[in-house]
């Protein structure tokens, strides 16, 4: 069966600090690999997504995720987070096989001032 | 433009009392429609998925269902609702193989 894993469900950094959040999933077929953000009070919108190609992939707002296929891997990474990064975020896979559209348990991030 | 309805915003129903949200899409065909649940510290789970009217996958087993009886229309349904059924409930579409996924303003289902 498909699953996401995040491992970092919370995540307390200071501005300027690097990020990155892990996140691993299972499927043996093709997969379209995505991370959303969700600021608070607000709706999941998309940060990044990759399909084919070049595995390092950039997004809105300073992020990129790289793919790693022999990992089952796609991390999301930002050189140097702001106050206004703090939000939640979320891993998600679609697979074109089955229409699935799963989703990790998120990471919330707090950036500290 | 696409955009993506949900209702109703807020809800709360009594134990054994029936379920109906709604969602439809507007401004796009044939889309796939999904219905999570969102908790904290579990993330999204995946109850439904649809990629065609009258094709509903399952994939928690639990008091609820799913119906599309229009291209554009997804319906989570229950016919007596449980205490554990109470929580934050999302509509989502996406279109093709490789666009995004798109979520509605969600539902707070609240049951006492």
């Amino acid at each position: 069966a498909q699953s996401v894993s995040q491992h970092n469900h919370h995540v307390i950094l200071s501005e300027a600090a690097s990020l990155e959040l892990g996140c691993n999933y299972s499927y043996g077929g093709t997969v379209n690999l995505f991370w959303y953000v969700q600021y608070p009070g607000q709706h999941l919108q998309l940060l990044l997504k990759y399909f084919s190609g070049d595995p390092l992939v950039k997004g809105i707002k300073g992020f990129e995720a790289e793919f790693i296929k022999s990992k089952f891997s796609f991390n999301l990474r930002k050189p140097s987070v702001q106050w206004s990064d703090t939000a939640e975020y979320f891993c998600a896979v679609f697979t074109s096989g089955t229409y699935k559209y799963i989703f990790g348990t998120g990471t919330r991030l707090k950036v500290l001032a | 433009s696409q955009t993506i309805h949900q209702w109703p915003a807020t809800l709360v129903q009594p134990v054994g009392s029936p379920l109906s949200l709604e969602c439809t899409v507007e401004g796009t065909s044939n889309p796939n429609l999904y219905w999570y649940r969102q908790a904290a510290g579990r993330g999204l789970q995946l109850l439904f998925y649809s990629v065609g009217i009258g094709q509903i996958s399952s994939e928690v087993p639990q008091n609820l269902s799913a119906s599309r009886p229009q291209d554009r229309q997804f319906i989570l349904s229950s016919k007596k609702l449980l205490l554990s059924d109470s929580g934050f409930y999302l509509c989502a579409w996406s279109v093709g193989v490789s666009a995004e996924a798109f979520f509605g303003q969600g539902t707070r289902l609240t049951v006492v």
